[in-house]
């Protein structure tokens, strides 16, 4: 049963501190998202990659946030320095492609910036 | 602009008793999908199911169906004889055809099934 990882599941951090998440899409997919869930905001999407090349990354902060794909099997999502702001649960998604575009989302990591 | 509406914010009902979910969208499109997810307690997002606009045949799959109307902008989901185990937010979602796969979410839907 392929699925879409995420580590770590939960993570607390102090307000300045660099705070990496990682993604292991399902192998196959070369779509990736990242998404922001927070109470307020509700689902966002915050950047997007095929073939590991970003497409969109108007949703996220430039300052402070970055996205990547070292490889196909690795995204990164990573803030620097981190805010209490931030503090949501960060999900990753995978799809095969443009054509065949169902999403399936990995298990979240929840971000907490004290 | 496209936009998901899930006006019930929350639903409380019975163990056994039936319960549709409404889900509205606004869409200048004459193509796109519309897709269900379910968010457990546990936090993750699940696939339900994946619509395209061309095709408005009902689906059920189990406990579970899904009413697609054009005419009224509509992709209900109804649970037939509810279990705890269907405990959960619910998202709509809607995504525009061609290749920018961004999906456009409802602000979902939580409902709980009490014994």
């Amino acid at each position: 049963d392929a699925r879409v990882t995420q580590t770590p599941r939960d993570k607390v951090t102090e307000m300045g501190q660099e705070v990496t998440m990682r993604c292991q899409p399902i192998l196959g997919h070369n779509t990736v998202f990242w998404y922001r869930q927070t109470m307020m905001q509700g689902l966002e999407l915050l950047a997007y990659f095929r073939n590991r090349a970003p497409l969109d990354d108007s949703g996220m902060p430039k300052d402070r946030f970055s996205a990547e794909m070292p490889d196909a099997t690795l995204a990164t999502l990573k803030i620097q320095p981190s805010e209490p702001r931030d503090s949501a649960v960060y999900f990753c998604a995978s799809a095969t492609g443009p054509l065949t575009d169902t999403q399936y989302f990995g298990p979240g990591t929840r971000l907490t910036v004290l | 602009a496209q936009k998901v509406t899930q006006a019930q914010t929350e639903i409380s009902v019975v163990e056994k008793e039936d319960v549709t979910l409404d889900c509205v969208y606004e869409t200048r499109d004459t193509t796109y999908y519309l897709f269900w997810y379910k968010q457990p307690p546990s936090g993750e997002l699940v696939f339900l199911i994946r619509r395209n606009s061309f095709d408005e045949q009902n689906e059920i799959s189990g406990r579970y169906s899904w009413n697609f109307q054009k005419s009224t902008s509509s992709f209900n989901f109804t649970i037939t004889a509810s279990q705890v185990v269907d405990s959960a937010v619910y998202f709509c979602a809607l995504r525009r055809h061609g290749g920018y796969n961004k999906l456009i979410f409802g602000a979902g839907t939580r409902l709980a099934v009490h014994p």
